[in-house]
């Protein structure tokens, strides 16, 4: 069965460091994708950055990567030089491939930048 | 804004009565699915539509629960004599089945309706 952990319920961060926040996931399909996603007070989840399973290199996009160990089946978001307007509740999720529609989220780890 | 819509942003009812939201995807995005966020909680998969067909329900909706999509465009979910247990944030989002189909399925989502069960 899918399952997705984040064991960090908060981190703080300095403004201006990088940050990496734990995903953890299990699946016994070999096709799957792991998202990240982003909600900020106001409630709008926010998509982030995507990784394949399938995908030979880590994502990037802007200031976030996504440390992808798939042996060890994890999938940290790295933000780099934070800014306080990334304080929010961070979520990983993870769709499989093998013909099912379902996403599955983690409880959320939330960021706080401070100044 | 041709972004995620959904309607109302706060629903305020009380116990037994029925509910109805509305989402509006992005138009040209063919798949839509609807979750539901408690407090503290990632997102919790409801339901799945590829155009108008639901092809897939969570064990999490009740018979009191019915969502439809009739032409393939806006849903709504409907939640029948609604218990305390119901209060939580309603979460639409739609997505685009691309030619690589499979696990890459980059959701975007609406604002969300909070729903609170008095």
């Amino acid at each position: 069965a899918q399952k997705i952990t984040q064991t960090q319920p908060g981190m703080f961060v300095q403004e201006k460091e990088a940050v990496t926040l734990d995903c953890t996931y299990d699946t016994s399909d070999p096709s799957y994708g792991l998202f990240w996603y982003k909600q900020p007070s106001s409630g709008e989840m926010i998509f982030l950055i995507y990784q394949g399973s399938y995908d030979q290199q880590n994502a990037t996009e802007g200031r976030y990567s996504l440390n992808f160990q798939k042996a060890r089946k994890s999938a940290n978001l790295v933000i780099s030089a934070s800014q306080l307007g990334d304080s929010a509740m961070y979520f990983c999720a993870m769709r499989e491939g093998g013909g099912g529609f379902k996403t599955i989220f983690g409880a959320g780890t939330r960021l706080f930048v401070k100044a | 804004d041709t972004g995620v819509s959904q309607d109302p942003r706060h629903k305020i009812t009380k116990r037994g009565q029925n509910v109805t939201f509305r989402c509006d995807p992005i138009s040209e995005h063919n798949r839509l699915y609807w979750y539901r966020q408690t407090l503290g909680q990632g997102p919790e998969f409801l339901t799945y539509f590829q155009n108008e067909a639901q092809l897939e329900k969570s064990r999490l909706l009740s018979d009191r629960f019915s969502a439809e999509r009739p032409k393939g465009s806006f849903s709504t979910l409907e939640i029948q004599r609604t218990e305390q247990g119901d209060s939580a944030m309603y979460l639409c989002a739609s997505s685009l089945r691309g030619a690589s189909g499979g696990a890459r399925d980059t959701q975007y989502f609406g604002p969300g309706t909070r729903l609170t069960v008095l």
